[in-house]
């Protein structure tokens, strides 16, 4: 077991432009979390899977986002006509009861 | 909704010794977990303890301990022996014991200073 890993780890995005992240949990793990974290402050919640089903979206989720789990395991979050607001490290985590595992995370600069 | 309060944005501690890092939290729940967070620069957040809001015994990990109030809505975090690898910005969160609330809710960070 690896742990949870995000790929890319950075990205540089011009704004306007559409940006994917992809996400691995831990491999037993059924519910995979993303948060954005921005400078100075802590993780924000933005969805939730459990399996393949999306069961909750933060209000932060505008509808450039989107978030997907085909088949229940890798995670993808897109990010449609990026913003300079975008900029932030994007964090994915999985559990499988009440702790969560953490990835490295993916940093987004938009310019 | 639920918040979460680290009062504390930054702190420094010698080497070997204790430090203790604030955390209060607003809910109206009765049962609920709080953890703390670790993250290292430029590393990925790391689960360093956690605490059921329905145990009165406060969690403990090695050199990590909670003094967990329930009543004041308190969860501090005491390290003792200090090392220089436990420099990071230190995150407490909180999350519903509901049915299908999973999510985490963070405070703004600790940063931790530890001086050789």
């Amino acid at each position: 077991d690896t742990g949870v890993s995000q790929d890319p780890r950075h990205k540089i995005t011009k704004r306007g432009q559409n940006v994917t992240f992809r996400c691995d949990p831990i491999s037993e793990h059924n519910r995979l979390y993303w948060y954005r974290q921005t400078l100075g402050q802590g993780p924000e919640f933005l969805t939730y899977f459990q399996n393949e089903a999306q069961l909750e979206k933060s209000r932060l989720l505008s509808d450039r986002f989107s978030a997907e789990r085909p088949k229940g395991s890798f995670s993808t979050l897109e990010i449609q006509r990026t913003e300079q607001g975008d900029s932030a490290m994007y964090l994915c985590a999985s559990s499988d009861r009440d702790e969560q595992y953490f990835g490295p995370g993916t940093r987004l600069t938009v310019t | 909704a639920q918040t979460v309060t680290q009062s504390q944005p930054e702190m420094s501690v010698q080497e070997a010794e204790t430090v203790t890092l604030s955390c209060t939290y607003d809910t109206s729940e009765s049962d609920y977990y709080l953890f703390w967070y670790k993250q290292p620069p430029s590393r990925q957040m790391i689960l360093v303890i956690r605490q059921e809001a329905y145990k009165q015994q406060n969690a403990t990990e090695n050199r990590f301990s909670v003094n967990f109030q329930k009543a004041a809505k308190s969860f501090s975090l005491k390290i003792s022996d200090s090392q220089l690898g436990d420099a990071a910005m230190y995150f407490c969160a909180y999350r519903s014991s509901g049915a299908g609330s999973y999510q985490l809710t963070f405070g703004k960070g600790t940063k931790l200073s530890v001086i050789p």
